[in-house]
């Protein structure tokens, strides 16, 4: 595989269920970040993470918790959410060298709370 | 802080007329600038990139930008677009100083509707 894979495409949940997004990247950078995408609002940045660290958390709400064991995956667990959480989430990443740094960005999770 | 307005949220065009996304960005220090193109259901796609160098930036499917830093914008632009050209559009601009100012700010986006 190429680029940057995230897995469930799709997931519907309740309100009381536990899950995870997944996310992948084969481009050997070294950072990684979650971001949420609400109809009709700018993409929002959720987390990020540089060398397995995380370095920004933009005020998420505790009920999403993110997870970087390497610099090639990057988890997102979900529990308790609220129906306002349904959005697309996507993934991307970039090597982060001092000088511009493109963010390469997954196909995204379509997430339904009910 | 930086922050990008994409003038136009929708612009709805013929099959193979021209057509032009606008892009205005806000920053007190340099940016790279970035076209990001979504089609449905999918992840964000880089179109292209201006980083320094010549202003006119080529990117793919016949897509091109021009950097205009006087005017602090750079629009989107394509000569002839195909029905599959339809898509959201953003732009998003990062700082060049990066370091713990590194977000990469996009704008709202611009739905562009390609019709026969």
């Amino acid at each position: 595989e190429t680029g940057v894979t995230q897995t469930p495409r799709h997931l519907v949940m309740g309100m009381t269920n536990k899950k995870s997004l997944k996310c992948e990247q084969h481009l050997g950078h070294n950072a990684m970040y979650w971001y949420k995408q609400s109809a009709k609002k700018p993409l929002e940045l959720m987390f990020v993470y540089n060398f397995k660290e995380q370095t920004e958390n933009n005020s998420v709400p505790s009920r999403f918790s993110p997870e970087c064991p390497n610099s090639s995956h990057l988890f997102l667990h979900l529990h308790t959410l609220q129906p306002e959480d349904s959005a697309l989430y996507l993934c991307a990443s970039s090597q982060t060298s001092g000088r511009e740094e493109t963010q390469y960005f997954g196909p995204g999770t379509r997430l339904l709370v009910l | 802080a930086q922050s990008v307005t994409q003038l136009d949220s929708q612009v709805p065009v013929f099959e193979e007329a021209p057509v032009e996304l606008r892009c205005n960005y806000s920053s007190s220090v340099s940016v790279y600038l970035f076209w990001y193109v979504q089609y449905p259901n999918q992840g964000l796609q880089l179109l292209l990139k201006y980083l320094s160098g010549s202003t006119l930036v080529k990117g793919i499917n016949g897509f091109e930008a021009e950097f205009n830093k006087s005017q602090t914008s750079f629009h989107l632009r394509k000569p002839s677009v195909h029905i599959s050209d339809t898509a959201e559009y953003f732009c998003a601009v990062y700082p060049v100083s990066g370091g713990s100012n590194y977000k990469l700010t996009f704008g709202k986006g611009t739905l562009l509707t390609v019709n026969p």
